[in-house]
This record gives C-alpha cells, sequence and structure tokens, in this order.
C-alpha cells in the first residue's frame, strides 16, 4: 500500500519567503509527526498531532514555524520569513496509535535549502 | 532530557566482516530503543527494536539487546553485504511520550 508521501521534494527559498510543506500520511493513521534533520545530524523533533489536535509542539525552535493537521489527515508545516538556519531536511511520520508497539512511518522528506 | 550517543562515522568495512555500532542513551525511565536504517535515496526505515531491558530485537541479520545496566542498545552483524551500506541511527522513546530522540547517525560503507 501506500506510503507517508510529502510534497515538494526539494524546495528553494529566498531568505525572508514564507514556505509550506504537505505531509499525507498512511490512511488511517491517527497520529502524524514532524520531525528537522540538519546536514550530517539525527532528525530531531518538531511537533505531534493527535488525529486533528496538535499534542506536541514542544520542539518547534520558533514562532515563526506553524503546523496544522485541521482534518485529522493531510498535515502541512509552515514556515514563516525563512532563514539560512532553517534549510534542512524535513521528514514527515505517521503511525496507527500511540502505543509503544506502533512504528512510526517516515515519508522520504522535504529538503528546504533556504538562500 | 533524554539524548542518545551514537558512534561516530563514517564507517568502511569490507563485505563479510562483522559488524558493531555502538550506541548509548541517557533517559530516565524505562524507553524504548530503535535502530533505524536510511539507504541511499529512501526514506528512514525501521531496522529493530527492543522496549524492556534484556529484550533482543532482530531483522536482516542485525541484532541489538537492551541492556539497562550499561544503558546501550550496540547494533551488531556477524557479516555484512554491500547491501547494507546506508546510514543507521540510534533512537529511544520514553513511556509516555510519543516523540523519538535521535542519535547523529552512523553512515556504513561495504566494499566487496
Amino acid at each position: 500500500g501506500a506510503g507517508v508521501s510529502q510534497s515538494p521534494r526539494y524546495k528553494v527559498a529566498k531568505r525572508g519567503q514564507d514556505v509550506a510543506l504537505r505531509c499525507d500520511p498512511i490512511s488511517g493513521h491517527v497520529s502524524l509527526f514532524w520531525y528537522q534533520q540538519a546536514l550530517g545530524q539525527g532528525p530531531e523533533f518538531l511537533t505531534y498531532f493527535q488525529n486533528e489536535a496538535q499534542l506536541d509542539k514542544s520542539g518547534l525552535p520558533s514562532d515563526r514555524f506553524f503546523a496544522e493537521r485541521p482534518e485529522g489527515s493531510v498535515s502541512t508545516l509552515k514556515i514563516q520569513r525563512t532563514q539560512q538556519e532553517d534549510s534542512a531536511v524535513y521528514l514527515c511520520a505517521s503511525s496507527q496509535g500511540t502505543a509503544a508497539s506502533y512504528e512510526q512511518y517516515f515519508g522520504p522528506g522535504t529538503r528546504l535549502t533556504v538562500t | 532530557g533524554d539524548s542518545v550517543t551514537q558512534m561516530e562515522g563514517p564507517v568502511t568495512l569490507s563485505e563479510e566482516a562483522f559488524l558493531t555500532i555502538n550506541c548509548t542513551y541517557t533517559a530516565t525511565g524505562y524507553p524504548s530503543l530503535f535502530w533505524y536504517v536510511q539507504y541511499p535515496g529512501e526514506g528512514l526505515q525501521l531496522l529493530l527494536k527492543a522496549t524492556k531491558a534484556d529484550d533482543k530485537g532482530s531483522n536482516k541479520g542485525f541484532e541489538a539487546t537492551y541492556r539497562k545496566e550499561t544503558t546501550s542498545f550496540h547494533l551488531e552483524k556477524g557479516s555484512v553485504q554491500v547491501s547494507d551500506s546506508a546510514v543507521y541511527f540510534c533512537a529511544l522513546r520514553n513511556f509516555g511520550n510519543e516523540k523519538l530522540t535521535f542519535g547523529t547517525g552512523t553512515r556504513l560503507t561495504i566494499i566487496p
């Protein structure tokens, strides 16, 4: 079946522009996560949704970062007034539920380059 | 806070060599531990996991044992193949917390 998909796969933005990154989770998955992966580093948690409720946004680095999942399916991560330090791969993951036994399935990521 | 420290890379081995990638963690409570793999051009995928002390996770010939006394979860494989070339990430998920905390990753290259 279809996995987690993300679009666009690559995005180049000029400093100061706003960007929107989309995540389509696996159908029926309740939980959705966003991670940021800088070059040569491991992914770092940004935010987490259970259905449409954003239950944890402790990893969002600034108030320029905003995520939503209005109907409990597709999610969008928006970055306002992009800065060079925002350049990274943004990963989306989804899982069936919240128990430790549920695996997080990752999408291919969106590589954002801010020039 | 929770953290994961893993062996610096890159690691280059010959085919059929024995592999160990070290991983240690710091966490309160009783986390679940994971190894994820990222093959070239592909997304992160779960390789194996262990949810309590002394559990051994295994998959595709890889193994890792959850050692609470040494707070470690080292990845091992007895005979690596060229197709194992990838970046390997150790991660933990603490009880009551949904997010994964990752190490920095170890790039493994297997030469024929």
